[in-house]
Parts: C-alpha cells; structure tokens; sequence
C-alpha cells in the first residue's frame, strides 16, 4: 500500500525558514517524481513544486521561487521542502503527492506564518 | 500559464442526480488533465487521470471525458458521500495549474 507521511510543519514567525519532510513507502520511490502542493486556508489547490526521479530537475511554482527548495533523499525514501523567507501567504496545509498527476496523496502538514 | 477555468464554481443537486462539471483549459493540453474529489478536513482524492482513466477503487459513477481544451467530469447517481468540491488539474506543463473547484451540495 503506497503510503505517504508528512512532517515538520508548525508556527513560524514572518521571515523565518522550515523544513518539511514526506516519508514514502509501498512503492520504489527512487522511481517516481515527486510534488508538493498546498492548501490555504479555505481556498483551492495550489502545486509548489516537482523533483524528476531521474536527475533531480526541479520545478516550481512563481510564487515560492527562490525562497523554497525542494529535494529529496532516495536511501531514506523521503521527499523535503525547505523553505525560507517564509511570508504569511505561505500560511497553508502542504500536501506531498506522486508524480505530476498527484496519484497519491499524504494527509498534510500545517504551516502557519504569523508573529 | 496555462490557466485552468471550473464552471459552475458550485451547484446544488439531489440524491440520484447526474451532476456534469466542466473545465476549460487555456491552451491545448492534450488529455494530460487529472479529477479530484475533497471532503472537508481531508486531502484530495485522485478520481480521474488522462482526462478519462479511473484510478483503481474509483466507482464506474466517476466519468470523465475531453481533450485539448475542453473536459468535463459526470457525476451519475450521486450519494451522500458524492457531496463534496471536485477540482481539475493540468500536468502537460509547468508550472501545474488546478481550477478553482466546483462544491457539490445537498439541494
């Protein structure tokens, strides 16, 4: 059963940096891209970022580019997001997902920014 | 961007209605274009991929069709559990974009 773990979320101040984790398992997980997506409070879906399973290639999305890094850690079957510069539009529950279609889902992880 | 337009952003139907969402893409998209179902306090679920695969476990109830700009999800016989937002997604090119999500209520 593919499962995927999320962690590492919590309160930070405005300006102030976190780093996430999605632990991985039921599948190979160095042969999967990987995503992060989030959900502001009451609002829609938003994708973060991809990393290729391949190469590494990363992908993201306008508004956290250059302040979060996505990678990942293929001998711990775990996917990161650091981020940094965190404002308080980056207030949202993180999803990690599957590839690009986002075929599998964790339960999420809360990041809160405010002071 | 290819921008990712919902409609109706939400509706009202009854127990045993069909319900049809459609989504619209900006560009052409191919059929690289995925369906998902959310429940309150709960992550998505994938229902749809390829704009038309059902992803295992998923009910036969779940169709969706299109390709290139235009698709739509049905919805037939809907239960209570089908009360829900459904949001559309493109994966043909980054960045990955969704729609802004159609709630399905109890009329």
């Amino acid at each position: 059963e593919v499962q995927l773990l999320e962690s590492g979320g919590g309160l930070v101040q405005p300006g102030g940096s976190l780093r996430l984790s999605c632990t991985a398992s039921g599948f190979t997980f160095s042969s999967y891209a990987m995503s992060w997506v989030r959900q502001a409070p009451g609002k829609g879906l938003e994708w973060v970022s991809t990393i290729n399973e391949n190469d590494g290639t990363t992908s993201y999305a306008h508004s956290v580019r250059g302040r979060f890094t996505i990678s990942r850690d293929n001998s711990k079957n775990t996917l990161y997001l650091q981020m940094n510069s965190l404002r308080a539009e980056d207030t949202a529950i993180y999803f990690c997902a599957r590839r690009t279609a986002f075929e599998y889902w964790g339960q999420g992880s809360l990041v809160t920014v405010s002071s | 961007d290819i921008q990712m337009t919902q409609s109706p952003s939400s509706l009202s139907a009854s127990v045993g209605d069909r319900v049809t969402i459609t989504c619209r893409a900006s560009q052409d998209i191919n059929i690289y274009l995925a369906w998902f179902q959310q429940r309150p306090g709960k992550a998505p679920k994938p229902l749809i991929y390829r704009a038309s695969n059902l992803h295992s476990g998923v009910p036969s109830k779940f169709g969706g069709s299109g390709s290139g700009t235009d698709f739509t999800l049905t919805i037939s016989d809907l239960q209570p559990e089908d009360f829900a937002t459904y949001y559309c997604q493109q994966y043909n090119s980054y960045p990955l974009t969704f729609g802004g999500g159609t709630r399905v209520e109890i009329k």
